[in-house]
């Protein structure tokens, strides 16, 4: 079966552009995740979809993050326009249910370069 | 706010011995804490976790231990091999409500052959 995937893998901008990045979770899962991941730490939360509705998205900053997840299957986060400081590895996952010992399963992340 | 400190942020050690890494967290209404691995260029993958009602779990050369007086929960991996050199997330988290797992800073494993 296959796991989360996420795309591009590596983006590179420039500051002020946006950027847009796609997930694809594992089949049949209802619980989606996007989190960010600075060098040298652990995931952040962004945001938390139980299907198609933002459970919990008090960690996005929304002045310039949006997410959406249209069907509640796919989703897409999307950053307008880019800082330098927004350079991370952008990770999501996925879950059966929004229980919280639901095993989360991560794709491979988006790593984003702003120059 | 909530925070999960780690130790140490880097290990070796020598491939059959074992290693052992700590975590502690400041949220005394955690209840839930899963382990991650994170091998290069890969999203973390859960390699064990425990509940708050269980001292200790184990899982083959992976085990992992609770204190919730002290708030402090460890990692055990014995007889390591090559293949267990990644980096290694703890986390913490409610089991309700909004719940949100609060990650380490991560360990970086190397198992030297």
């Amino acid at each position: 079966e296959a796991g989360v995937v996420q795309s591009p893998r590596y983006k590179i901008i420039e500051k002020k552009q946006p950027v847009a990045f796609w997930c694809n979770p594992i089949s049949g899962h209802n619980t989606l995740y996007w989190y960010l991941q600075n060098l040298g730490q652990g995931p952040e939360l962004l945001i938390r979809y139980e299907n198609e509705e933002a459970v919990d998205d008090s960690q996005l900053p929304k002045d310039r993050f949006s997410a959406e997840r249209l069907k509640g299957v796919d989703s897409t986060l999307k950053i307008q326009p880019a800082e330098l400081g927004d350079s991370a590895v952008y990770l999501c996952a996925s879950s059966l249910t929004g229980s919280v010992t639901d095993t989360q399963y991560f794709g491979p992340g988006t790593r984003l370069t702003v120059l | 706010g909530e925070n999960v400190e780690q130790h140490p942020s880097t290990l070796s050690v020598q491939e059959g011995d074992s290693a052992v890494i700590k975590c502690t967290y400041s949220d005394s209404a955690s209840n839930y804490f899963p382990w991650y691995k994170q091998e290069l260029g890969k999203g973390p993958q859960l390699i064990i976790d425990i509940r708050s009602n269980v001292g200790e779990k184990k899982d083959q050369r992976i085990a992992v231990t609770l204190n919730k007086t002290a708030k402090h929960f460890s990692l055990h991996i014995t007889e390591t091999q090559p293949e267990d050199s990644a980096v290694y997330f703890c986390a913490a988290s409610r089991d309700s409500g909004t719940y949100k797992y609060i990650f380490g800073t991560g360990t970086r494993l190397k198992v030297l052959a």
